[in-house]
């Protein structure tokens, strides 16, 4: 069963990037589609965008002007750079396995990280 | 953008009742479009149901999802102690994907 473990920086100022990585293990990531996603203190999640095992990206055009995923397919992992961060960004940050490249429109999410809070403050 | 209204915002019942969630979609949403989750308190959402009625790996029974259209359900059937959490529904029919706000079910 794959298993995702996500890392980075909890605590940045406003302005500041925000980075995060994701590492999957008991799978790889040819085949499917990955995405970041974030959740606000009580509120319900936001997708962020996604990345194919070749490297095509999908970004919520809300964010899309400061978001970059990226992979890194030697070892097995993904990242979220998000620029500019305001206290608007601050949440829970989730990487998830998405969608099966091959089977159109197969985009639930059946895998998640355990989340990471990030708090934008000055 | 596809927007997701769930109601009830919060649902009181007691174990062993039968609570209906629902989820409407602000346009037409594929039937196979349309998944729900629950997500307890400091953890990531767990998938329920994909293709808005079929159950994911190793979700019981009682779980179940129906609806087609702008208005989607998922229903328990009979309420155990581990159900109480919060519900959401998400569509996948257009990007950028969306996710409901989500029904807090708590114990009555």
């Amino acid at each position: 069963q794959v298993q995702l473990q996500q890392w980075g920086a909890g605590l940045l100022k406003p302005s500041e990037t925000l980075s995060l990585t994701c590492a999957v293990y008991g799978g790889f990531l040819s085949g499917y589609y990955w995405s970041w996603i974030r959740q606000p203190p009580g509120k319900g999640p936001e997708w962020i965008g996604e990345i194919s095992h070749s490297g095509n990206t999908n970004y919520n055009p809300s964010l899309k002007s400061r978001v970059t995923i990226s992979l890194d397919t030697s070892n097995n992992q993904l990242s979220l750079n998000l620029s500019s961060v305001t206290a608007a960004d601050t949440a829970v940050y989730y990487c998830a396995r998405g969608g099966i490249v091959v089977v159109p429109s197969a985009n639930w999410f059946d895998s998640w990280g355990q989340g990471t809070l990030v708090t934008v403050s000055s | 953008d596809i927007v997701l209204t769930q109601s009830p915002g919060t649902l009181s019942l007691s174990p062993g009742e039968r609570a209906t969630l629902s989820c409407r979609a602000s346009q037409r949403v594929s039937i196979t479009h349309l998944a729900w989750y629950q997500q307890k308190p400091g953890q990531a959402p767990r998938l329920l149901i994909y293709g808005a009625s079929n159950r994911a790996t190793g979700i019981p029974d009682r779980f179940s999802g129906s609806g087609s259209g702008t208005d989607f359900t998922l229903t328990i059937s009979r309420l155990e102690p581990e159900d109480f959490a919060v519900y959401y529904c998400q569509q996948y029919d257009s990007s950028p994907y969306s996710f409901g706000q989500g029904t807090k079910l708590e114990i009555k």
